[in-house]
């Protein structure tokens, strides 16, 4: 059965540093997102991405954040200069459908502890 | 802005029994879509079910049903039947047209065998 698939699955960083995350959503959806949850709290939108740009974002999607879908197969996310509140688990989600019911499929995630 | 709020933080009942996590939810929007996913300790998170808000009639898959209020902006989540893999973190989302998921915090639920 096809899948998201994230990596890493977890990432230690230094704060400050560069952090890059992947996904490789289901290869014929269209539409790809980026959600984080804190430990202990709940599941917060970043961004959506659709035909090669942002098509909605959060407030927590500041100048620090940016995505990309460099070779028609990854999505990736990047945090620029990452805080200690960065620290979370991303997760990425695909969707065939942009609307209703559309399934969002989603990855394992990818642990970011932030120190 | 819209608003799902899951007012259980953790909820525990033995195998076999009935179980219902409740959700409610703040929107003036008439068209929109809920859902409820699960997430195992494996992390990954699963659609369970879903509900179109036009529709009256209440989704049902299998064990999982759900019984949807509009007018109460409720949408509770009943499991028959508990068995030990329903173990799980529940998140109830409401979704609009091509808009964003916006889940509730989440209900931890455990089956005791």
């Amino acid at each position: 059965e096809p899948e998201v698939t994230q990596t890493p699955s977890h990432q230690v960083t230094q704060m400050g540093q560069e952090v890059i995350l992947r996904c490789v959503p289901i290869s014929n959806h269209l539409y790809f997102y980026w959600y984080r949850q804190i430990l202990g709290q709940k599941v917060e939108f970043l961004v959506s991405f659709y035909n090669n740009e942002i098509s909605e974002k959060s407030e927590i999607f500041d100048d620090q954040f940016s995505v990309e879908r460099p070779d028609g197969s990854n999505f990736t996310l990047k945090i620029r200069s990452t805080k200690l509140e960065d620290s979370a688990m991303y997760f990425c989600a695909s969707s065939e459908l942009g609307v209703g019911t559309g399934e969002l499929f989603f990855g394992e995630g990818s642990r970011l502890t932030v120190l | 802005a819209q608003t799902v709020t899951q007012s259980q933080p953790e909820m525990s009942v033995q195998e076999a029994e009935t179980v219902t996590l409740s959700c409610t939810y703040d929107t003036s929007e008439s068209n929109y879509y809920l859902f409820w996913y699960k997430q195992p300790p494996s992390r990954q998170m699963i659609l369970v079910i879903r509900q179109e808000a036009y529709k009256q009639q209440n989704a049902t898959e299998n064990r999982f049903s759900v019984n949807f209020q509009k007018a109460a902006k409720s949408f509770s989540l009943k499991i028959s039947d508990s068995q030990l893999g329903d173990t799980a973190m529940y998140f109830c989302a409401w979704r609009r047209g091509a808009q964003k998921l916006v889940f509730g915090q989440g209900t931890r639920l455990t089956i005791n065998p």
